[in-house]
């Protein structure tokens, strides 16, 4: 069973830093990875998908990357601004569609 | 880009009462839909996983009497609380997938208080 897991739990950091977001599983037999965004109360907002045969993928001051055979991803934040101030939730797809999601990393920016 | 739109965005009902809540693909057609329950402070459980004009599949431990999954169309889901008591009172979220190349997108959730 896929077991997905994201380090740290949270984060606090001030405005302007460079920091790093860490999502590790256990089966690397995925179709794709995902990460995404929450705000409290709402829906998941999609930020970058990176397929299986991809290395990284970067969107703004975003960047993920991703080393399959060892299962692990990261989601790198440039110039961090307070609102970045989420959680950050990463999944994978495996066959059928499905995703497995961690637990998530809550971020906060402080001005 | 894509819309996912869920209906209602909260609501708050006695025990005992049914509750619907609406999923659409407002600019897409999706083959997939998925029904996702998350706790406070957790994350997301996938509870089933519907594909248009078909049965839902439901995941291990999530009773499929108590969560109704209609898929009568390619941009609209539905979830049917039954009988709703207390310990169903949760976030439920949505989301829709054109197909599995593509990215899955998330409704904003449907915030459900049982008294």
């Amino acid at each position: 069973k896929q077991e997905v897991t994201q380090i740290p739990a949270a984060l606090s950091v001030p405005e302007g830093e460079n920091l790093v977001l860490n999502c590790s599983f256990t089966d690397s037999a995925i179709y794709n990875l995902q990460w995404f965004r929450q705000d409290p109360g709402k829906g998941l907002t999609s930020l970058l998908l990176i397929q299986s045969s991809q290395r990284e993928q970067t969107s703004g001051r975003l960047n993920a990357s991703l080393d399959k055979s060892s299962g692990r991803s990261t989601l790198y934040i440039a110039a961090s601004q307070p609102g970045d101030s989420a959680t950050y939730l990463c999944a994978v797809r495996e066959s059928g569609s499905r995703l497995t999601f961690g637990e998530g990393t809550q971020l906060t920016v402080n001005p | 880009g894509a819309v996912v739109s869920q209906h209602p965005s909260r609501v708050i009902c006695k025990s005992g009462t049914s509750v619907k809540i609406e999923c659409r693909s407002l600019d897409f057609q999706a083959t997939t839909m998925f029904w996702y329950r998350q706790f406070p402070k957790q994350s997301l459980m996938l509870m089933a996983t519907s594909n248009e004009g078909s049965k839902a599949t439901y995941e291990q431990g999530v009773e499929k009497d108590k969560f109704l999954i209609n898929h009568a169309s390619l941009t609209l889901s539905t979830l049917t609380v039954t009988s709703a008591h207390p310990e169903d009172s949760s976030f439920y979220i949505c989301s829709a997938s054109r197909d599995n190349d593509q990215p899955q997108h998330f409704g904003d959730g449907t915030r459900l208080s049982i008294l």
